[in-house]
């Protein structure tokens, strides 16, 4: 059980383009979604947090409206990389719970590289 | 703030040998602590997780016990096996279950060799 689902699994686009993740709880409810950043060899940096239903809130230093965020339903949680840059490469990693004091459930990461 | 601070990697070791990777964390109040593993092009698996001081969290031959004292979360395994490289992260919740906002170490990498 507690799987979570991350699609794509690597996208490989050019300069300008705008890139959508999407984080999907596949056999529970997620009332809250994490999403984080990983450089190589680097640890996991999270960018924001979002509850299902309001607007997300973003750690200091990163851009919202860069990185957007929807979590319209329990199960699906998006981000979107606007106007990707060769600077945004990177892992993206979404984790989601179902509430504070259960484990965050991680889905296995996008790989984005933009050209 | 929340900090956590891994030994650095990688770390080599043959098939068998007995493994250590240290974690020590600043935090204010009573957190929760967790080991996760991610294996290559993975996300991450919550491998172990102590919440309250002297618990030992233990999974799959590894174990670590929680020292308020020296705040301290060392990860262990007394045999390795090729199977266990991967990346190992350490890392601390203001909540018992980890639901809320976590906090990583950089990670140690895990080489195990036949």
């Amino acid at each position: 059980g507690a799987v979570v689902s991350q699609h794509p699994s690597r996208v490989i686009c050019k300069s300008g383009t705008s890139v959508k993740i999407e984080c999907r709880s596949l056999d529970f409810q997620a009332t809250t979604m994490f999403w984080y950043r990983q450089f190589p060899k680097q640890s996991l940096m999270l960018m924001a947090t979002s509850n299902e239903g309001s607007k997300a809130t973003y750690e200091q230093g990163v851009e919202k409206d860069k990185f957007l965020i929807n979590h319209a339903s329990l199960t699906l949680s998006t981000l979107t990389v606007t106007s990707a840059h060769p600077e945004d490469s990177s892992f993206y990693i979404c984790s989601a719970s179902v509430i504070g004091n259960q484990p965050q459930h991680f889905g296995d990461g996008t790989r984005l590289s933009i050209l | 703030g929340n900090s956590v601070t891994q030994m650095e990697g990688p770390v080599t070791l043959s098939e068998e040998a007995f493994l250590t990777i240290n974690c020590t964390y600043t935090a204010t109040g009573y957190p929760s602590l967790f080991w996760y593993v991610q294996y290559p092009g993975e996300g991450l698996q919550l491998l172990l997780k102590a919440t309250k001081a002297d618990d030992k969290g233990s999974n799959k031959g590894f174990e670590a016990t929680y020292r308020k004292e020296t705040t301290s979360f060392h990860l262990e395994k007394g045999s390795v096996q090729v199977s266990d490289s991967a990346v190992y992260f350490c890392a601390l919740s203001d909540r018992a279950g980890g639901g809320n906002k976590l906090t990583f170490g950089t990670g140690t990498q895990l080489k195990v060799e036949l």
